[in-house]
């Protein structure tokens, strides 16, 4: 069955440095895998996916994740925090290709302090 | 373009009532997955419906159901209200293939006194 994991509950950076949000996946087959992010009482946002290509992926308010298949990681990335970029943050992974279910992460929250 | 509209975003039902809410996806999207999000479960799959049909469903109760109508609209049904039914329920729509994203709405607050 196919799996997200975060690892970490809180990531604490300060703004202006470089953030990662870790994930890692379990899937048989391709994975088709994506990152929300979540402010306090609203919906999901669309950030970014990777489906096939380029390694590198890049998203939203500068955001770019890079999926590495030999560690099935799929970590969230940022060069430069923004105090506004603390928020709740979602990796999921599609359950099949033919199926809008998503498995999600149990989320990541990350704070950027000033 | 609009985006996904939930109604209403705010509930406050009575143990043992049920309760109804409803989703607008996006124009053209006719996939509609329904997630309950709770702080200690996280995100969890309720169930996605699709062209009317159920296509999958979660592992839930036969207290939670959906619908979807032929504009693609849905709606989830919950009954005999229980107080860890309260969540954020949130609706996503998508094309449904694998390669494209879920666009989600606001939610719906349930919370059961």
């Amino acid at each position: 069955a196919q799996s997200v994991a975060q690892p970490e509950d809180q990531v604490n950076v300060a703004e202006g440095n470089p953030l990662t949000v870790k994930c890692t996946y379990s899937v048989s087959g391709n994975p088709y895998l994506f990152w929300y992010v979540q402010y306090p009482n609203r919906g999901l946002q669309f950030l970014l996916k990777y489906i096939t290509g380029d390694n590198l992926v890049k998203g939203s308010y500068g955001f770019e994740a890079e999926f590495n298949k030999s560690q099935t990681s799929f970590h969230l990335k940022k060069p430069s925090a923004l105090v506004s970029d603390s928020a709740l943050y979602f990796c999921a992974v599609r359950e099949l290709s033919n199926t809008g279910k998503l498995i999600f992460g149990q989320g990541t929250t990350l704070q950027v302090k000033p | 373009k609009a985006g996904v509209t939930q109604t209403p975003r705010y509930l406050i039902k009575t143990r043992g009532q049920q309760v109804t809410l409803s989703c607008s996806p996006i124009s053209g999207h006719r996939s509609v997955s329904w997630y309950q999000q709770t702080p200690g479960q996280g995100l969890q799959f309720l169930f996605e419906y699709f062209s009317e049909t159920q296509r999958n469903k979660g592992n839930f109760p036969g207290r939670f159901s959906g619908r979807q109508f032929s504009n693609s609209r849905s709606e989830m049904n919950v009954s005999t209200l229980e107080l860890g039914d309260s969540a954020l329920y949130l609706c996503a729509s998508s094309f449904r293939q694998g390669n494209t994203e879920a666009f989600f709405g606001q939610g719906t607050r349930l919370t059961v006194v």
